[in-house]
């Protein structure tokens, strides 16, 4: 079976910009959580949605917004891009939403911002 | 913030055992102990995790102490795949969303 698929891998923005980042959960997950990784940091929680609701979100400014499609899949979207939005940025999913749920991880879109 | 302290780093023989260490001194009744790692150039991946009895899996072993403050992370016969990153994460048991939050990690590297 699939894993968790992101696209792209790899984007390189401009200051400004704006920029869409996917991803596919694993098949008959319905909770999709995205995590920004800085280098040399440990993720950070930025949103999860679970049947299409926002149920989290991080301590993240408004340009970061994200939704979840009947499908499940989910896209993340930052808006004025800054250089210090420069990161790996992982989505992960589970089944469901409760605690004792295992996440698992997609191998990540690394954003270069010049 | 990460409610668990890890050292920055372990070097470990391949073949012999890996012992990671976490404190994790203010953890609450209903926090969970989970354990990931994460491989050069790939997402996060989940481990093991625990609320008081010691776990066992196909990949590790997870000893808790019995107040609870600190735990082991056992690789029990450590190779050069186990070369990663550690994570040592408490998690609220309650429905709902309870982000994993992540602090620095502790990197393993595997020596041949």
């Amino acid at each position: 079976d699939a894993g968790v698929t992101q696209s792209p891998t790899h984007l390189i923005k401009t200051r400004g910009q704006h920029v869409t980042l996917r991803c596919s959960p694993i098949s008959g997950h319905k909770s999709v959580s995205w995590y920004q990784q800085v280098l040399g940091q440990g993720p950070q929680f930025i949103f999860q949605y679970y049947e299409k609701e926002e149920r989290g979100r991080g301590n993240f400014p408004d340009r970061f917004s994200a939704r979840q499609f009947p499908n499940y899949s989910s896209e993340l979207n930052v808006n004025a891009l800054l250089l210090g939005d420069s990161a790996l940025y992982l989505c992960a999913s589970s089944w469901g939403e409760t605690t004792n749920e295992k996440l698992f991880f997609g191998s990540g879109t690394q954003l270069s911002v010049l | 913030d990460a409610k668990t302290t890890q050292p920055p780093s372990m070097d470990c023989a391949e073949g012999r055992a890996a012992n990671l260490p976490c404190n994790h001194s203010t953890i609450s009744g209903n926090e969970y102990v989970y354990w990931y790692r994460q491989i050069h150039s790939q997402g996060p991946q989940y481990i093991i995790h625990g609320l008081k009895n010691n776990e066992t899996n196909e990949m590790a072993s997870l000893i808790i102490t019995e107040d609870r403050k600190s735990s082991t992370l056992i690789l029990p016969h450590a190779t050069l795949r186990d070369t990663a990153v550690y994570y040592c994460i408490v998690r609220v048991d309650r429905s709902g969303n309870t982000p994993l939050v992540f602090g620095k990690g502790t990197r393993l590297s595997v020596i041949a």
